[in-house]
């Protein structure tokens, strides 16, 4: 099956820097999501992105499909920020369930 | 809009007792729905996924099982709980049509003792 894999694993910031989360994807893919896991353990969706970028604040998510990776910007970091980034992408199929990366641990400190 | 709703949030059951998880979502008709779990660490594995109702498919082997008896209900279930079914259990949703986005429940913290 596809392969997912997200870089950095552990992150740590001080409050106001700006960093960059990578996800790389070993096959062809129509879709791709990243999300925010809380400290409460939710999933909050940020990006639904094939392809192309998008912004929504701070955040902003940008899908090179052709290149098999995608990359997650956090600007202006805050402490709110931290937590699990996960990337996730599709198995193929009618179901299209969601295969995700082991996630990149982010602590912005204040 | 659809929602999704996840219960209970925790969960402290003994081992061997049985399990039943549920989970519900609305404004939206023939979704297709997965269990994911999240053991102790990061990653989040596919337990079960389901196109219909009573049309259950199973990633991997294990002491879970779940039923789909409701286009929108989805029930993740054991019968006698191990150690190792401890974790946060993850309940989602997407239409089945389209390359739509999938979206979670809140989840379910479940501490076998």
């Amino acid at each position: 099956g596809i392969q997912v894999e997200q870089s950095p694993p552990d992150l740590i910031l001080q409050e106001g820097a700006n960093s960059t989360l990578r996800c790389n994807f070993s096959d062809s893919v129509n879709n791709l999501q990243w999300f925010h896991q809380n400290p409460w353990g939710q999933l909050i969706n940020l990006f639904y992105i094939p392809s192309g970028t998008k912004q929504n604040g701070r955040l902003s998510a940008t899908t090179v499909a052709t290149e098999r990776y995608s990359l997650l910007y956090i600007s202006s970091s805050q402490t709110t920020d931290s937590g699990v980034y996960f990337c996730a992408v599709p198995v193929r199929g009618s179901a299209r369930q969601l295969t995700f990366g082991s996630g990149t641990q982010l602590t912005v400190l204040p | 809009s659809q929602t999704i709703h996840q219960w209970p949030a925790t969960l402290v059951q003994p081992v061997g007792s049985p399990l039943s998880l549920e989970c519900t979502v609305e404004g939206t008709s023939n979704p297709n729905l997965y269990w994911y779990r999240q053991a102790a660490g990061r990653g989040l594995q596919l337990l079960f996924y389901s196109v219909g109702i009573g049309q259950i498919s199973s990633e991997v082997p294990q002491n879970l099982s779940a039923s789909r008896p409701q286009d929108r209900q989805f029930i993740l279930s054991s019968k006698k709980l191990l150690l190792s079914d401890s974790g946060f259990y993850l309940c989602a949703w997407r239409q089945r049509q389209g390359g739509t986005e999938a979206f979670f429940g809140q989840g379910t913290r479940l501490t076998v003792v």
